[in-house]
This record gives structure tokens, C-alpha cells and sequence, in this order.
């Protein structure tokens, strides 16, 4: 069975350009969730979905973040425009749970995003 | 106070020895996740427990709800086993995970 797929996995970028990383979940798993993750640092929630839904977007900063899930499957995740301090990676996991319970988390290797 | 508190931070021991990460949490939970992060990698889930014992080769882990407690074991440690290893929970309030800050091992030949 495929595990999460995420490209790309490496992206460099100047900054105010805009970046775009698509995230493909385990296949039936409903929930799925973008992380950032800085150096050393744990994961950070962005932005969750149930299905098609965003249950939870609250930490994904909207004025150049957005992401969609249009039909409940694959992902998008897009900075428009990337800033220096986008660099990051940025992951994606998906669970076979949703309404309330997390699952087991799979997530892809990641996408890494330098903005020089 | 960290609502979720892994120790120790880092780890060095030699090729062979017996390893335990410990996990301590604040909050009620439904969910305890233990997951692995090598160097430049994604991450792993290893285990997901709510009671009792798991294991998977030579990975143990143990949680104890009343004392707000989990541990990893890793048996008969190998250089491969380099990594950092995470503990989340999910609070039994909400979905939103808690991570902790994580602990680096170093397993030396």
C-alpha cells in the first residue's frame, strides 16, 4: 500500500514568490493535516481536514497561506508570497479517523521550502 | 510548565544497550503517540497506545494513564536506531495533538 505522497520534496524560492505543495493521503483515510516544521523544532498544526472540510484552520496564517482539499482526496497547500522565514518543511499526514479522534498518523516525507 | 515533558533531550549510549525515553503529560488524554524522525527524514508513527504495553521488534512502550506516564524501549540498540523520537497525546478535549519537544539518540558502534 502507498504511504502519504507529498511533492516536492525539495523547493527554493525567492521570497514574495509564491510555492504550491500537493499532498496525495493513504487511500480511505478522511483526515488530513499540514505541519510546519522548523529545525529542531516539533510539528506544528496548519490546518486540518475532515473529508473536504477545514474542522480546524485557526494557525494557518490566511493573509498568504491557503490550502484546499476540493474533493476529500488530495491536498494543495499554497504560499502566495513566500517570506524568509517560510523556510521550513511542511508535512502532510493523514488518519483513518475523524470527529474528534486523531488515529494513527502517517505522514509523507515532507516538502523542504528555502526562501532565499 | 510544558503540558508534555520527554526526557533526556538527548541520548548517546553504545551499540547494544537497553534504551528508555520517557514521556510525562499534564492533561487527560485519549491517545499517547510515540513517533521516530531520522536526520533530513519524515516522520514515523511507532506506536499509538491508550492503556497497558505494546511492542514491535525490539520497541516496547508502556503507558501508565493514572501517572500521566509513558515510556519507550528500545532492546539491543543499533546505529540505525539514530533518531529523534517524539511523544504527542491527544488531550481526551480535542482532536489537536500535543507534541514534545522531542529526544535525540545517538547510537555509537
Amino acid at each position: 500500500e502507498a504511504g502519504v505522497v507529498q511533492s516536492p520534496r525539495y523547493k527554493i524560492i525567492e521570497k514574495k514568490q509564491p510555492v504550491a505543495f500537493w499532498c496525495n493521503p493513504i487511500s480511505g483515510h478522511n483526515t488530513l493535516y499540514w505541519y510546519l516544521q522548523n529545525l529542531g523544532q516539533g510539528p506544528e498544526l496548519l490546518i486540518r481536514y475532515e473529508n473536504e472540510e477545514a474542522v480546524d484552520d485557526s494557525q494557518l496564517p490566511k493573509d498568504r497561506f491557503s490550502a484546499e482539499r476540493l474533493k476529500g482526496v488530495d491536498s494543495t497547500l499554497k504560499i502566495q508570497p513566500a517570506e524568509l522565514g517560510d523556510s521550513a518543511v511542511y508535512l502532510c499526514a493523514s488518519s483513518p479517523w475523524g470527529q474528534g479522534g486523531t488515529g494513527e498518523l502517517f505522514f509523507g516525507e515532507g516538502s523542504r521550502l528555502t526562501v532565499l | 510548565k510544558n503540558e508534555v515533558e520527554q526526557s533526556p533531550q538527548n541520548l548517546t549510549a553504545q551499540e547494544g544497550e537497553f534504551i528508555t525515553i520517557n514521556c510525562s503529560y499534564s492533561v487527560g488524554i485519549s491517545a499517547l503517540h510515540w513517533l521516530q524522525q531520522h536526520p533530513g527524514g519524515g516522520i514515523v508513527s511507532l506506536f499509538m497506545l491508550s492503556s497497558g504495553k505494546k511492542k514491535h521488534g525490539r520497541l516496547i512502550a508502556t503507558i501508565n494513564i493514572q501517572e500521566k506516564h509513558s515510556s519507550l524501549h528500545i532492546t539491543a540498540s543499533h546505529p540505525r536506531d539514530s533518531a529523534v523520537y517524539i511523544c504527542a497525546v491527544q488531550p481526551d478535549s480535542n482532536y489537536q495533538l500535543i507534541w514534545g519537544a522531542g529526544t535525540k539518540l545517538i547510537i555509537k558502534p
